[in-house]
């Protein structure tokens, strides 16, 4: 069974920062992997979709990377802003079926 | 508008009553699922629908019915409430699999059974 594991659990930093947030896979099988945001009380907003042919993409400061051989994604933050404070969930796709992290809560403070 | 609509955005309601939620997309997509969101859990699949008169088991289904009878609405009805059930429920759509596009999710639905 696919298990997909954030870390870390919450994170605090000062504004200005580049950061950078872990998502890790037990099952390498995977078609995309799809990086989404949620605000408190709020929906999903979809920041990155990487197919599973490719190694990243890229979204005006948001970078996100895939490595399916070693099980890992990463979503990089450049210059972090009190904005993005969010939760930042990392979902696989299995077939069409989206398997979610549990997600980093990220807090950026000025 | 063009979207994905949940409707209602709140429900408190009491154990033992069946309770209802709308999920209402414009953009035709094939594809429409789920979930509810806990605290310790993420969230998690309860059923999906490939195509209309299509769905399918997710990994937490037990008491909740679905149906498609319409492209655009993918209602979800938990039959006899209970307070297990109480959580934030989202829908999500997509177009198509394997060609790379996105879940589309609605706002949520919070539900709360006393």
């Amino acid at each position: 069974k696919q298990e997909v594991t954030q870390i870390p659990a919450a994170l605090s930093v000062p504004e200005g920062e580049n950061l950078v947030l872990n998502c890790s896979f037990t099952d390498s099988a995977i078609y995309n992997l799809q990086w989404f945001r949620q605000d408190p009380g709020k929906g999903l907003t979809s920041l990155l979709l990487i197919q599973s042919s490719q190694r990243e993409q890229t979204s005006g400061r948001l970078n996100a990377s895939l490595d399916k051989s070693s099980g890992r994604s990463t979503l990089y933050i450049a210059a972090s802003q009190p904005g993005d404070s969010a939760t930042y969930l990392c979902a696989l796709y299995n077939t069409d079926k989206l398997i979610f992290g549990t997600g980093t809560r990220l807090q950026v403070f000025p | 508008d063009a979207g994905i609509t949940q409707s209602p955005r709140y429900k408190i309601t009491e154990t033992g009553r069946q309770v209802t939620l709308m999920c209402h997309q414009t953009w035709s997509h094939s594809y429409m699922f789920w979930y509810r969101q806990d605290l310790g859990h993420g969230l998690r699949l309860i059923y999906y629908s490939a195509a209309a008169d299509i769905t399918d088991k997710g990994e937490v289904p037990d008491g909740y019915v679905v149906s498609r009878s319409k492209t655009e609405n993918f209602p979800l009805t938990l039959e006899s409430a209970t307070r297990s059930q109480t959580s934030v429920y989202f829908c999500a759509s997509l177009g198509r699999t394997g060609v790379g596009q996105p879940q589309h999710f609605g706002d949520g639905t919070r539900l709360s059974i006393l």
